[in-house]
């Protein structure tokens, strides 16, 4: 069965601060993609990265970083020295290899406080 | 490039009426994805189509829902006898090949908010 899990429902930091929204997912599949989308208050979902199982580097997006462990099945959200424009809710995905659908998490509700 | 647009953006039916939801994908993506999104919870998959064609739709309910994306036009997700449990956000997404694979991603539309009285 595949599954996403964000345990943290809700998150409140003062700008600048570093946070880490986590993501850990299930699945029997061996190849398989993982998402991160941000929905902020005006609805709409905007891509933020993809990962394949096969590729377990870290990567970093200017204030944005990913860290993908295969070994717990977690794929965390880092955003270094937050800003009020992070405020949004955040949403894991996990997709199976053929793509014909995609599994979303619960969503971490971010609040970034001036 | 007009993203994908769906409409209406919010949508007031009674318990009984007949809901239409249309997505226009981007222009020359092919495949469209429909979830729903209930209060303060995460997206569900419903049901993924390609032009002319149905791919999954497991997570369709059985009953009062169908979903087309014909030759020519908009996808439609309709919903029949409407209950205030369908109340919720409908997102539809769209993709030139199946999403994930090499640079392609769904590109999300802004939803329908739908709300039954």
């Amino acid at each position: 069965a595949q599954k996403v899990t964000q345990a943290q429902t809700e998150i409140s930091v003062v700008e600048k601060e570093d946070v880490t929204l986590d993501c850990v997912y299930e699945t029997r599949d061996t190849t398989y993609y993982l998402f991160w989308y941000k929905q902020p208050p005006s609805g709409e979902l905007v891509f933020l990265i993809r990962r394949n199982s096969f590729d377990e580097q870290n990567e970093i997006s200017g204030r944005y970083s990913w860290n993908f462990q295969k070994s717990t099945s977690s794929f965390n959200f880092t955003i270094t020295a937050s800003q009020v424009v992070d405020s949004a809710v955040y949403f894991c995905a996990l997709s199976a290899y053929n793509f014909n659908k995609f599994y979303f998490g619960s969503g971490t509700k971010l609040n970034v406080k001036p | 490039n007009a993203g994908v647009m769906q409409n209406p953006r919010h949508l007031v039916r009674r318990r009984g009426q007949e809901a239409r939801l249309r997505c226009s994908p981007m222009k020359g993506h092919s495949h469209v994805y429909w979830y729903r999104q209930l209060p303060e919870e995460g997206l569900k998959f419903m049901v993924y189509l390609q032009k002319e064609n149905i791919i999954d739709e497991s997570g369709m309910p059985k009953e009062r829902f169908s979903a087309e994306f014909p030759k020519e036009g908009p996808s439609i997700l309709r919903i029949q006898q409407v209950v205030r449990g369908d109340s919720a956000a409908y997102f539809c997404a769209s993709s030139p090949l199946p999403a994930g694979k090499s640079s392609y991603e769904q590109y999300f539309g802004p939803g329908t908010r739908l709300t039954v009285t």
